[in-house]
């Protein structure tokens, strides 16, 4: 089955700097990467999502891009603000099909202001 | 409803209770999961259903897990005599698409929190 590594568990940046969070995948037939954001105590969110057939997508502070040859795909936030902080998690499918979602273990974000 | 809605969000049972968790997802949605994740830990995949049939369970630890979704709508996840082991948040999930991610978001509830004394 499908196993995803996410690097690094924690890290801490200060307000308006770069946070760059990475994952590898092992199944080559993924095509579907979310990223879910999840506070503490909250449900996990979707922040951003990309498919196989593009290899990059941002949505204003966010990005995402992904190496569809070396199984890898980060999230870029850039100028990072406080109520960024939280656990970030990605996660790889098939998609289309009824495969579950494997996610990645977490990275807790920390904003320093 | 306005989201997906999991009961009780907090549960304390002591080992060899019997524990039911419910999850009532958004109005529609064909797609059911539940996962498991423990502390520190992402999500872990359970089950998984298409209207009331369970088409996934491959990820059910062992046979005290139990999940039935009867008439397509509302879910409840049963642990029979619970362990220690289990003491996890329990999430459910819905989506309008048909399999995991065909074309829609994966929405998931609070999560009910076990923990197993």
């Amino acid at each position: 089955g499908e196993n995803v590594e996410q690097h690094p568990s924690t890290l801490s940046v200060q307000e308006g700097d770069s946070a760059v969070i990475k994952c590898t995948y092992s199944d080559s037939a993924s095509n579907y990467f979310p990223w879910y954001k999840q506070e503490l105590g909250k449900r996990p969110q979707l922040i951003i999502d990309i498919r196989s057939n593009v290899g990059e997508k941002k949505d204003q502070r966010i990005a995402v891009t992904l190496n569809k040859t070396a199984k890898h795909f980060s999230l870029h936030i850039t100028e990072t603000q406080p109520e960024d902080s939280a656990v970030y998690f990605c996660a790889a499918a098939l998609s289309g099909s009824a495969r579950q979602l494997t996610f990645g273990s977490g990275t807790q974000l920390t904003v320093l202001p | 409803g306005a989201g997906v809605s999991q009961s009780p969000r907090y549960k304390v049972a002591k080992r060899g209770q019997d524990v039911a968790l419910r999850c009532d997802p958004i109005s529609g949605h064909v797609s059911l999961f539940w996962y498991q994740q423990a502390l520190g830990q992402g999500p872990e995949f359970l089950t998984y259903f298409q209207n009331e049939a369970q088409l996934d369970k491959s990820g059910l630890p062992s046979d005290r897990f139990f999940a039935e979704r009867p008439e397509g709508s509302v879910s409840t996840l049963k642990i029979q005599r619970t362990q220690q082991e289990d003491s996890a948040v329990y999430l459910c999930a819905s989506s309008a698409s048909q399999g995991a991610v065909g074309t829609g978001e994966l929405f998931f509830g609070e999560g009910s929190r076990l923990t197993v004394l």
